[in-house]
């Protein structure tokens, strides 16, 4: 079984809709990251949280929000999606006992706003 | 500011070696990880350098100088499933920077 998991793993949905992307991990680690990855910007951090009650802003948090409702799960929120949103976004984790913080993606949630 | 920078795209024939190359000026400075992504898929850990040199791995070594800002990511042998993009990113003390990666493209 994957150490990190993510659903939905592809979503399509309208301009103005609400989504949760979840993220849920296996590794215990405490540390948990949302990126997002659009072609020619690489990967850029929208939010992390280093345990249940610690949420931090990331690099481009704006039009997002998250949840961590435990050490294991750590969820992303589009209030009211637009098109700009559109990409794809990639839960990671790291935690004591891994090589150097060392962080490890899941596979991957492909979201497309319409 | 933050500042990571690669080569877009780079090509290489099988069996050769290719050198990808990365500079930084970050706030910040704790170690520097390189990461292999394949189309579509999720970012994997290749290596991570902390100290000035040379970490060997296999096929795969990386270096780094940290007062030059400098390092880069030495493939050997190179094999067509080496296709992929390869990640420079910077661990700033809470939290990785990543570079917008360099697409390597393997031809026979």
């Amino acid at each position: 079984d994957a150490d990190v998991t993510q659903t939905p793993r592809n979503r399509i949905t309208k301009t103005g809709k609400r989504i949760m992307l979840e993220c849920s991990q296996t590794k215990g680690h405490d540390r948990m990251y949302w990126y997002r990855q659009d072609p020619g910007l690489g990967l850029r951090l929208i939010y992390y949280s280093f345990d249940v009650k610690d949420i931090n802003k990331g690099e481009i948090s704006d039009g997002y929000s998250v949840s961590r409702q435990a050490q294991a799960k750590f969820s992303l929120s589009l209030e009211s999606a637009i098109p700009n949103q559109t990409a794809l976004y990639f839960c990671a984790t790291s935690g004591p006992g891994t090589r150097e913080d060392t962080q490890y993606f899941g596979p991957g949630t492909r979201l497309t706003v319409l | 500011g933050q500042n990571i920078d690669q080569p877009t795209e780079m090509t290489a024939t099988e069996g050769a070696i290719v050198q990808i190359n990365c500079t930084y000026q970050t706030s910040g400075f704790n170690g520097l990880f390189w990461y292999q992504q394949h189309a579509g898929e999720a970012p994997t850990f290749l290596s991570y350098n902390v100290l000035d040199g040379l970490e060997e791995k296999g096929r795969f070594s990386s270096f780094l100088s940290r007062s030059k800002g400098y390092s880069y990511l030495l493939l050997k042998e190179l094999q067509m499933k080496d296709s992929a993009s390869y990640l420079c990113a910077v661990d700033n003390t809470d939290k990785l920077i990543f570079g917008t990666g360099t697409r390597l493209q393997v031809f026979p």
